[in-house]
Protein backbone atom coordinates (compact mmCIF):
# COMPACT_ATOMS: atom_id res chain seq x y z
CA UNK A 1 0.00 0.00 0.00
CA UNK A 2 1.97 2.80 -0.99
CA UNK A 3 -1.48 5.18 -0.66
CA UNK A 4 -2.40 8.05 1.24
CA UNK A 5 -6.19 8.34 1.65
CA UNK A 6 -8.10 11.68 2.98
CA UNK A 7 -11.66 11.56 3.46
CA UNK A 8 -13.78 12.82 2.93
CA UNK A 9 -12.66 14.40 -0.47
CA UNK A 10 -15.20 17.61 -0.16
CA UNK A 11 -17.09 19.33 2.42
CA UNK A 12 -19.37 21.91 3.12
CA UNK A 13 -19.54 23.13 6.54
CA UNK A 14 -21.46 26.48 8.40
CA UNK A 15 -19.29 28.83 10.48
CA UNK A 16 -20.88 27.23 13.49
CA UNK A 17 -20.00 23.57 12.96
CA UNK A 18 -17.50 21.02 14.00
CA UNK A 19 -16.37 18.22 11.47
CA UNK A 20 -13.54 16.41 11.27
CA UNK A 21 -11.24 15.89 8.43
CA UNK A 22 -9.15 12.40 8.03
CA UNK A 23 -6.11 10.68 6.60
CA UNK A 24 -4.65 7.18 6.91
CA UNK A 25 -1.44 5.33 5.76
CA UNK A 26 -0.39 2.36 5.81
CA UNK A 27 3.35 2.90 4.55
CA UNK A 28 4.87 2.95 7.75
CA UNK A 29 5.57 6.44 7.71
CA UNK A 30 6.79 7.81 10.92
CA UNK A 31 5.67 11.57 10.28
CA UNK A 32 2.70 12.94 8.86
CA UNK A 33 1.42 16.96 7.88
CA UNK A 34 -0.86 18.54 7.34
CA UNK A 35 -1.23 21.01 4.48
CA UNK A 36 -3.23 23.97 3.24
CA UNK A 37 -3.92 24.90 -0.68
CA UNK A 38 -5.31 27.99 -1.61
CA UNK A 39 -6.29 28.08 -5.57
CA UNK A 40 -3.23 28.42 -7.82
CA UNK A 41 -0.92 28.65 -4.72
CA UNK A 42 1.69 26.07 -2.89
CA UNK A 43 0.67 23.97 -0.25
CA UNK A 44 1.28 25.77 3.28
CA UNK A 45 2.41 24.11 5.90
CA UNK A 46 -0.05 23.79 8.87
CA UNK A 47 1.10 20.75 11.31
CA UNK A 48 3.88 18.11 11.31
CA UNK A 49 3.86 15.24 13.81
CA UNK A 50 6.60 12.83 14.17
CA UNK A 51 6.43 9.45 15.91
CA UNK A 52 2.89 10.55 16.57
CA UNK A 53 4.11 13.65 18.95
CA UNK A 54 3.46 17.43 17.36
CA UNK A 55 6.51 18.37 16.37
CA UNK A 56 5.42 21.69 14.32
CA UNK A 57 2.53 24.26 14.49
CA UNK A 58 2.68 26.58 12.10
CA UNK A 59 0.73 29.54 14.32
CA UNK A 60 -2.20 27.93 12.87
CA UNK A 61 -5.34 29.94 14.58
CA UNK A 62 -6.75 27.48 17.37
CA UNK A 63 -10.31 26.42 15.58
CA UNK A 64 -7.91 23.98 13.89
CA UNK A 65 -7.21 21.21 16.18
CA UNK A 66 -5.07 18.58 14.71
CA UNK A 67 -5.00 14.92 16.29
CA UNK A 68 -2.73 11.89 15.91
CA UNK A 69 -4.44 8.43 17.30
CA UNK A 70 -1.80 6.55 15.95
CA UNK A 71 1.12 5.91 13.60
CA UNK A 72 -1.43 5.63 10.68
CA UNK A 73 -4.01 7.89 11.22
CA UNK A 74 -3.99 11.95 11.32
CA UNK A 75 -7.42 13.89 11.94
CA UNK A 76 -8.04 17.63 11.48
CA UNK A 77 -10.98 18.52 13.74
CA UNK A 78 -12.12 21.93 12.59
CA UNK A 79 -14.68 24.40 14.82
CA UNK A 80 -15.61 27.66 14.11
CA UNK A 81 -14.24 28.10 10.84
CA UNK A 82 -14.43 31.28 8.72
CA UNK A 83 -14.80 31.28 4.85
CA UNK A 84 -11.51 32.73 4.15
CA UNK A 85 -10.71 29.01 5.51
CA UNK A 86 -12.12 27.45 2.06
CA UNK A 87 -9.18 25.77 0.66
CA UNK A 88 -8.06 22.38 0.18
CA UNK A 89 -6.56 20.48 2.93
CA UNK A 90 -3.46 17.82 1.81
CA UNK A 91 -2.51 15.35 4.17
CA UNK A 92 1.09 13.98 3.56
CA UNK A 93 3.48 11.47 4.88
CA UNK A 94 7.08 10.44 4.64
CA UNK A 95 9.46 8.23 6.24
CA UNK A 96 11.65 9.14 8.95
CA UNK A 97 14.54 8.07 10.68
CA UNK A 98 17.49 5.78 9.16
CA UNK A 99 16.50 4.68 5.64
CA UNK A 100 17.44 4.34 1.86
CA UNK A 101 17.74 8.69 0.79
CA UNK A 102 16.76 6.92 -2.95
CA UNK A 103 13.44 6.25 -2.00
CA UNK A 104 13.07 9.72 0.32
CA UNK A 105 10.02 11.82 -0.47
CA UNK A 106 6.41 13.15 0.54
CA UNK A 107 3.16 11.21 0.03
CA UNK A 108 0.49 13.06 -0.67
CA UNK A 109 -3.36 12.30 -0.50
CA UNK A 110 -6.09 13.94 -2.93
CA UNK A 111 -7.11 16.30 -0.45
CA UNK A 112 -10.61 17.16 1.06
CA UNK A 113 -11.70 20.51 -0.47
CA UNK A 114 -13.11 22.48 2.02
CA UNK A 115 -15.99 25.41 1.73
CA UNK A 116 -17.09 27.19 4.81
CA UNK A 117 -20.54 29.28 4.20
CA UNK B 1 16.11 30.75 5.70
CA UNK B 2 15.78 28.30 2.48
CA UNK B 3 13.54 30.23 -0.62
CA UNK B 4 12.72 28.24 -3.96
CA UNK B 5 11.81 30.48 -7.26
CA UNK B 6 9.97 29.68 -10.23
CA UNK B 7 10.03 32.59 -12.37
CA UNK B 8 7.78 30.58 -15.20
CA UNK B 9 4.43 31.03 -13.77
CA UNK B 10 2.70 29.67 -17.09
CA UNK B 11 4.07 27.46 -19.95
CA UNK B 12 2.61 25.54 -23.23
CA UNK B 13 4.17 22.82 -25.21
CA UNK B 14 2.94 21.24 -28.55
CA UNK B 15 2.20 17.74 -28.18
CA UNK B 16 5.17 14.90 -28.54
CA UNK B 17 7.54 18.12 -28.12
CA UNK B 18 9.99 18.64 -25.32
CA UNK B 19 9.52 21.73 -22.15
CA UNK B 20 11.72 22.27 -19.74
CA UNK B 21 10.84 23.98 -16.44
CA UNK B 22 13.05 26.47 -14.40
CA UNK B 23 13.62 26.21 -10.57
CA UNK B 24 16.10 28.21 -8.54
CA UNK B 25 17.01 28.05 -4.95
CA UNK B 26 18.56 29.44 -2.36
CA UNK B 27 20.32 27.94 0.76
CA UNK B 28 23.39 27.89 3.31
CA UNK B 29 22.86 24.09 3.77
CA UNK B 30 25.09 21.40 2.06
CA UNK B 31 22.90 18.27 2.26
CA UNK B 32 19.26 18.61 0.92
CA UNK B 33 16.56 17.03 -1.44
CA UNK B 34 15.14 18.45 -4.37
CA UNK B 35 12.33 17.71 -5.42
CA UNK B 36 9.30 18.14 -8.24
CA UNK B 37 6.13 17.82 -8.15
CA UNK B 38 3.22 17.42 -10.34
CA UNK B 39 -0.46 18.35 -9.48
CA UNK B 40 -3.09 17.96 -11.58
CA UNK B 41 -5.91 19.07 -11.89
CA UNK B 42 -7.49 16.05 -9.86
CA UNK B 43 -5.24 17.93 -6.98
CA UNK B 44 -3.43 15.00 -6.10
CA UNK B 45 0.22 16.30 -5.45
CA UNK B 46 2.37 13.75 -7.36
CA UNK B 47 6.11 12.79 -6.70
CA UNK B 48 7.68 13.59 -9.99
CA UNK B 49 11.69 13.40 -9.59
CA UNK B 50 13.94 13.34 -6.74
CA UNK B 51 17.82 14.33 -6.65
CA UNK B 52 19.93 14.43 -3.52
CA UNK B 53 22.18 17.18 -3.18
CA UNK B 54 25.69 15.26 -2.40
CA UNK B 55 24.94 13.32 -5.94
CA UNK B 56 26.57 14.73 -8.99
CA UNK B 57 24.49 12.64 -11.22
CA UNK B 58 20.95 14.32 -12.75
CA UNK B 59 17.94 12.24 -12.27
CA UNK B 60 15.95 10.84 -14.86
CA UNK B 61 12.59 8.53 -14.63
CA UNK B 62 11.39 8.02 -17.94
CA UNK B 63 10.89 11.15 -20.19
CA UNK B 64 11.48 13.37 -16.92
CA UNK B 65 15.03 14.39 -16.04
CA UNK B 66 16.20 17.39 -14.44
CA UNK B 67 19.42 19.69 -15.21
CA UNK B 68 20.74 19.65 -11.43
CA UNK B 69 23.90 22.48 -10.89
CA UNK B 70 24.88 23.01 -7.37
CA UNK B 71 27.17 25.49 -7.72
CA UNK B 72 24.61 27.85 -9.83
CA UNK B 73 21.45 26.65 -7.04
CA UNK B 74 19.57 25.26 -10.44
CA UNK B 75 16.98 22.68 -10.85
CA UNK B 76 15.12 22.50 -13.83
CA UNK B 77 13.48 19.96 -15.19
CA UNK B 78 12.97 18.59 -18.97
CA UNK B 79 9.44 17.00 -19.85
CA UNK B 80 10.55 14.91 -23.19
CA UNK B 81 7.70 13.13 -25.53
CA UNK B 82 4.97 15.76 -23.97
CA UNK B 83 1.86 14.13 -23.26
CA UNK B 84 -1.38 15.63 -22.60
CA UNK B 85 -1.63 13.70 -19.14
CA UNK B 86 1.21 15.99 -18.44
CA UNK B 87 -0.78 18.81 -18.01
CA UNK B 88 -0.73 20.00 -14.75
CA UNK B 89 0.54 22.37 -11.85
CA UNK B 90 4.11 21.88 -11.30
CA UNK B 91 5.64 22.51 -7.89
CA UNK B 92 9.56 22.33 -7.33
CA UNK B 93 10.25 21.99 -3.82
CA UNK B 94 13.28 21.37 -1.45
CA UNK B 95 14.01 19.80 2.03
CA UNK B 96 16.91 19.86 4.21
CA UNK B 97 18.31 16.30 4.71
CA UNK B 98 19.44 14.84 7.99
CA UNK B 99 22.27 12.57 8.52
CA UNK B 100 20.18 9.58 8.68
CA UNK B 101 18.36 10.41 4.59
CA UNK B 102 15.45 11.79 6.77
CA UNK B 103 14.03 15.11 6.83
CA UNK B 104 15.27 17.96 8.87
CA UNK B 105 12.41 20.66 8.68
CA UNK B 106 9.86 21.62 5.98
CA UNK B 107 8.83 21.37 2.68
CA UNK B 108 9.45 24.28 1.02
CA UNK B 109 7.77 24.75 -2.16
CA UNK B 110 8.09 27.21 -5.26
CA UNK B 111 5.23 29.20 -6.30
CA UNK B 112 4.37 26.85 -9.21
CA UNK B 113 4.20 26.31 -12.89
CA UNK B 114 1.06 25.97 -14.32
CA UNK B 115 1.89 23.62 -18.06
CA UNK B 116 -0.20 22.97 -20.35
CA UNK B 117 0.04 20.29 -23.12
CA UNK B 118 -1.42 21.02 -26.19
CA UNK B 119 -2.48 18.38 -28.88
Amino acid sequence: DTEVTQTPKHLVMGMTNKKSLKCEQHMGHRAMYWYKQKAKKPPELMFVYSYEKLSINESVPSRFSPECPNSSLLNLHLHALQPEDSALYLCASSPEGRRDPSNYGYTFGSGTRLTVV
Amino acid sequence: AQTVTQSQPEMSVQEAETVTLSCTYDTSENNYYLFWYKQPPSRQMILVIRQEAYKQQNATENRFSVNFQKAAKSFSLKISDSQLGDTAMYFCAFMKRNRYGGSQGNLIFGKGTKLSVKP
